[in-house]
């Protein structure tokens, strides 16, 4: 299975800050890394995929790169809206499709 | 773009059943490879199971292998999960959602609400 690791688990940001989320494969996955937002109480939302594709209609602030075993969620500057959990996934080594643990991302 | 509603959770006590189901709209719901995931209370996601456009391929988390079954009625647009044996560890909200249609890696583009599940004596 490929075990995905994010860190940090949360994290405090202040409205414009640069945020960065790491997600960590224990195998390589290509480019086939992605990223999704879960608000409170609302179903995850597909921010990125293949690593650094802009799912249609998400906001330039969010960009992702890596490659291999190493990926990277970056908010250029935290909105009030973006404060919620996100986590990494890959659907390219399976079964099993796995998760990262999530990142909360709460105000300052 | 797809909607998809999940219905069929509910209160069941250990050792139960239930059988999810999912509804898409939009007629491209046969093109796509299907999942289930799922997510304890307070917890992360977890994948359940999926299956590919036809439902020929089945594929599950070992831990509800052979308790649970996901199938798919294409002339019905729907999407099912038969839960078995029911664990209180199979509680959560179980979320359908659609793989995106790429030859490896798909992400999973659209999601439905989630139905709760909960199980408990």
């Amino acid at each position: 299975d490929v075990q995905m690791t994010q860190s940090p688990s949360s994290l405090s940001a202040s409205v414009g800050d640069r945020v960065t989320i790491t997600c960590r494969t224990s195998q390589s996955i290509s480019t086939y890394l992605n990223w999704y937002q879960q608000k409170p109480g609302e179903a995850p939302k597909l921010l990125i995929f293949r690593a650094s594709t802009l799912q249609t209609g998400v906001p330039s602030r969010f960009s992702g790169s890596g490659s291999g075993t190493d990926f990277t969620l970056t908010i250029s500057s935290l909105q009030p809206e973006d404060f919620a959990t996100y986590y990494c996934h890959q659907n390219y080594i399976t079964p099993p499709v796995t998760f990262g643990g999530g990142t909360k991302v709460e105000i300052k | 773009e797809v909607q998809l509603v999940e219905s069929g959770g509910g209160l069941v006590q250990p050792g139960g059943s239930l059988r999810l189901s999912c509804a898409a709209s939009g007629s491209s719901f046969s093109w796509y490879w299907m999942s289930w995931v799922r997510q304890a209370p307070g917890k992360g996601l977890e994948w359940v199971a999926n299956t590919n456009q036809d439902g020929s391929d089945r594929y599950y988390v070992d831990s509800v292998k052979g308790r649970f079954t996901i199938s798919r009625d294409n002339a019905k647009n729907s999407l099912y999960l038969q839960m078995n044996s029911l664990t209180v560890e199979d509680t959560g909200l179980y979320y359908c959602a659609r793989e995106g249609g790429y030859s490896y890696g798909s992400p999973l583009d659209s999601w439905g609400q989630g139905t709760l599940v909960s199980v408990s004596s």
